[in-house]
């Protein structure tokens, strides 16, 4: 079984810029969730998708955005891009089920550098 | 609120030593518990989980128990090897939104030859 894959791996951009991240599932899995990984602040919950429909939503700013496609294929958008948005985005998917105890898988990330 | 506190890295231990990370929780509720461990360059894997109170949770000779009196799951292993190294993260995810995973700060493990 295929784990989570996420495209680009590395990503170059300058300030006011946007960027968009895209992550695949593992088959059958209905939950797409992103994670931003810093030095600084560790990683932080972004927000989660399920069945093309947005879920949970962490404590960032309206600049960040995602979407989920019928496939449950995620993507997110980060508009004008600032210095302190550097980061490893990872994105997991689980089974999304309500009530039980949901596992979620990691991929291995894209790694954005603002310059 | 929601917080999980481990134990400042890093942590430097010779081949065949025994291994503890301690990690406590703060949680409404009866949250689950995870470590990931994350390897250079590499995303997040899921080493073990413990859903309940008094679960052990084990993979890989890790183990770890959810203690809900002391609100505590820290990782132990008998004997690392130097394939051990890697960051460790401690994690909860409440019972009410468990894709909402709440991490910690991550310890980082360097195992000598």
């Amino acid at each position: 079984k295929a784990g989570v894959t996420q495209t680009p791996r590395y990503l170059i951009k300058t300030r006011g810029q946007q960027v968009t991240l895209s992550c695949s599932p593992i088959s059958g899995h209905r939950s797409v969730s992103w994670y931003q990984q810093t030095p600084g602040q560790g990683l932080q919950f972004l927000f989660e998708y399920f069945s093309e429909t947005q879920r949970n939503k962490g404590n960032f700013p309206g600049r960040f955005s995602g979407r989920q496609f019928s496939n449950s294929r995620s993507e997110m958008n980060v508009s004008t891009l600032e210095l302190g948005d550097s980061a490893l985005y990872l994105c997991a998917s689980s089974k999304g089920l309500a009530g039980e105890s949901d596992t979620q898988y990691f991929g291995p990330g894209t790694r954005l550098t603002v310059l | 609120g929601n917080s999980v506190t481990q134990m400042e890295g890093p942590v430097t231990l010779s081949e065949e030593a025994f291994l503890t990370i301690n990690c406590t929780y703060t949680a409404t509720g009866y949250p689950s518990l995870f470590w990931y461990v994350q390897y250079p360059g590499e995303g997040l894997q899921l080493l073990l989980k413990a859903t309940k109170a008094d679960d052990k949770g084990s993979n890989k000779g890790f183990e770890a128990t959810y203690r809900k009196e002391t609100t505590s799951f820290h990782l132990e292993k008998g004997s690392v090897q130097v394939s051990d190294s890697a960051v460790y993260f401690c994690a909860l995810s409440p019972r009410s939104s468990a894709s909402k995973i709440i991490f910690g700060s991550g310890t980082r493990l360097s195992i000598r030859p």
